[in-house]
């Protein structure tokens, strides 16, 4: 079955320090989404991409944070400059279509800690 | 701000017991899903709900939309140890690009 591969699955970065999340979604996918989740919180939105541009993002994603589809494959997150506060669990998602029966797949996530 | 709030947040249940978990909004979803995560892993897709009043069959797991597409509930018949788990309801946003989850319910079923 197809799935989402993020990379890596655990991060340890020093505060201030740049951090790339990477993604692989499901190749036929056409939309990506970036989520949070700190521990023992709800999942939260981040971002979504569509088109090779951001469709939507929440408050969350500051100046911070920005998103990135370079080759055609990959969908990364880069926060520039992390805090201590952006420790937690990062999720990739995509789908298909955007209203879809099928809902979203996640990839297994990468744990960010910010130290 | 569209919320999506679960009931109860936690539940410990027998096995063979039936459970009900509630996802409830004021606000209208163009489809609802329920998802299952367990730990230090990604959410993973049980079921979409678009129309309202659906319901939808998974085995064990009755899904329903309710009739104004604003809540979902999640019923499991005759619980097993299996299905303990996380369990998030989340909406697509009428008009949106973004998935909402609400917070959960954390369910364990005794053996």
């Amino acid at each position: 079955e197809p799935e989402v591969t993020q990379t890596p699955s655990h991060q340890v970065t020093q505060m201030g320090q740049e951090v790339i999340l990477r993604c692989v979604p499901i190749s036929n996918h056409l939309y990506f989404y970036w989520y949070r989740q700190i521990l023992g919180q709800k999942v939260e939105f981040l971002v979504s991409f569509y088109n090779n541009e951001i469709s939507e993002k929440s408050e969350i994603f500051d100046d911070q944070f920005s998103v990135e589809r370079p080759d055609g494959s990959n969908f990364t997150l880069k926060i520039r400059s992390t805090k201590l506060e952006d420790s937690a669990m990062y999720f990739c998602a995509s789908g298909l279509i955007r209203e879809t029966s099928y809902g979203y797949t996640f990839g297994s996530g990468t744990r960010l800690t910010v130290v | 701000t569209q919320l999506l709030e679960q009931s109860p947040q936690f539940l410990s249940i027998q096995e063979g017991e039936n459970l009900t978990v509630y996802c409830n909004s004021s606000s209208v979803f163009s489809s609802l899903q329920w998802y299952r995560q367990e730990p230090g892993e990604g959410p993973v897709l049980l079921v979409t709900v678009v129309t309202g009043g659906e319901v939808k069959k998974l085995k064990r797991l009755t899904f329903q939309f309710g009739d104004a597409r604003k809540d979902s509930s999640l019923h499991i018949t005759a619980a097993q140890p299996g299905d303990t788990g996380l369990y998030l309801c989340a909406g697509d946003a009428t008009g949106g690009f973004k998935t909402i989850f609400g917070a959960g319910t954390r369910l364990f079923v005794k053996a």
